[in-house]
């Protein structure tokens, strides 16, 4: 089955530095790459989303970039605020009726 | 707005006494999911609702059960809760957009087992 790998685990960046999150998954059939933000106490919300026919997308201070050769994508913050501050999720889904599988998560920390 | 309430945001119970937890969506999406997320972790699927198709995880243990008597509403039934299942649940649902499943979740309800 698939398995989603992301590194770091944990990340702390000064405000207004960028933050970059990795992910790698096994499974060559996966075509949806979803990236949920959880903050304390809260369930995950959707940030951005890429699927396997685009190598990137961006939503103003947030990019994805996705190499299915590599097999892994990435998680781009530019300008980072404080309440970026969360566990950031990566997950990976071969598509519909399947579940979508989690990476472990990375606690992004901003420093004011 | 459209979005997936669930009720109660906390909720305590004691060892071995059956709890319920509820999601509700205003989305109309006809996939759910019950997912369990402890601390630091990962949400780990529990099982899911596609239409009135249930689906459950292997390794999901038996005490936990659920209902969904309708789109809008599904139950989480844990029949004798024990103080490994003290954790947050999460309700998600899904909707199909060009072949994928876009998940939403809800604001999730942290189970207390004393």
């Amino acid at each position: 089955g698939e398995n989603v790998e992301q590194h770091p685990s944990t990340l702390s960046v000064q405000e207004g530095d960028s933050a970059v999150i990795k992910c790698t998954y096994s499974d060559s059939a996966s075509n949806y790459f979803p990236w949920y933000k959880q903050e304390l106490g809260k369930g995950p919300q959707l940030i951005i989303d890429i699927r396997s026919n685009v190598g990137e997308k961006k939503d103003q201070r947030i990019a994805v970039t996705l190499n299915k050769t590599a097999k892994h994508f990435s998680l781009h913050i530019t300008e980072t605020q404080p309440e970026d501050s969360a566990v950031y999720f990566c997950a990976a889904s071969t598509g519909s009726r399947d579940k979508v599988i989690f990476g472990p998560g990375t606690s992004l920390s901003v420093i004011p | 707005d459209a979005m997936v309430i669930q009720n109660p945001r906390y909720q305590v119970t004691q060892f071995g006494k059956p709890v319920t937890l509820s999601c509700s969506q205003t989305l109309n999406h006809n996939v759910m999911y019950w997912y369990q997320q402890k601390s630091s972790q990962a949400p780990k699927l529990l099982f899911h609702y596609y239409d009135k198709d249930f689906n459950n995880e292997a390794d999901t243990p038996d005490n936990f059960q659920s209902r969904r008597p309708n789109t809008s509403f599904c139950f989480l039934d844990i029949r004798s809760p024990g103080l490994g299942d003290a954790a947050m649940y999460l309700c998600a649902t899904s909707r199909v957009l060009a072949g994928v499943e876009t998940q939403y979740f809800g604001p999730g309800t942290r189970l207390l087992v004393l």
